[in-house]
């Protein structure tokens, strides 16, 4: 079965800290995603990727920084996180093209102290 | 601008009734259309997808939604809920022009009561 993995399902960080969370697919995609998703605001794009070492911005880019050194990896970086990015995050995949949709991981609850 | 909107936030629906969620989406043209379902916990798994066609689409777990460009919705419909249809449903939107990028809905989240 097609899979997209997320590192952690549950994250306790302390505030200032530089947190990695990590997303790996298996099914030689070529765009990946990053959503951060909060009660009442849905889905908000962070950060994609449409080829290695490719990233764009999404909505909401302040305070993260992304990594695709390769294809199946695809890095969420907090430079230094703060308790307003105590969150959900997911992450997704899809082939190029619209039609084909997304393929979602497991998200990772992020919780900054 | 391009928009994707559900207007209902919160539902709640009692076990064996009919369910239907709303999705309206201001796009230049017809885009590609998808529903999603969050269960607790979890990511999100695609329940089904339009593209062109007929415009009645079938979905897993029972699930369907009817295409009405003249309204530009894009609703999605239960003929009976079951417990386990408890969660949150996003629609997206997709401009057929995109590489693949989509447009997520804010959610309804749906409860069912015994």
């Amino acid at each position: 079965d097609v899979k997209v993995t997320q590192s952690s399902r549950y994250l306790v960080k302390r505030t200032g800290e530089k947190v990695f969370l990590e997303c790996v697919q298996d099914m030689d995609h070529e765009n990946m995603f990053w959503y951060r998703q909060d009660p009442g605001l849905g889905l908000r794009l962070i950060y994609f990727s449409y080829d290695v070492k490719m990233k764009e911005k999404g909505d909401i880019p302040e305070g993260y920084s992304v990594s695709r050194e390769k294809k199946e990896r695809f890095s969420l970086i907090l430079e230094s996180a703060s308790t307003n990015q105590t969150s959900m995050y997911l992450c997704a995949s899809s082939l190029t093209g619209v039609g084909y949709g997304y393929t979602f991981g497991s998200g990772t609850r992020l919780t900054v102290v | 601008a391009q928009s994707v909107t559900q207007p209902d936030i919160h539902i709640t629906v009692s076990e064996g009734a009919s369910l239907e969620l709303r999705c309206n989406y201001s796009y230049g043209a017809t885009p590609y259309l998808f529903w999603y379902v969050q269960s607790p916990g979890q990511g999100l798994q695609l329940l089904l997808k339009y593209f062109s066609g007929d415009t009645l689409v079938q979905g897993i777990k029972g699930f369907e939604a009817e295409f009405k460009r003249s309204q530009s919705s894009f609703n999605l419909r239960k003929p009976s809920v079951h417990w386990s249809d408890a969660a949150e449903y996003f629609c997206a939107v997709g401009p057929t022009d995109s590489w693949g990028k989509l447009q997520f809905g804010a959610g309804t989240q749906v409860v069912v009561t015994p």
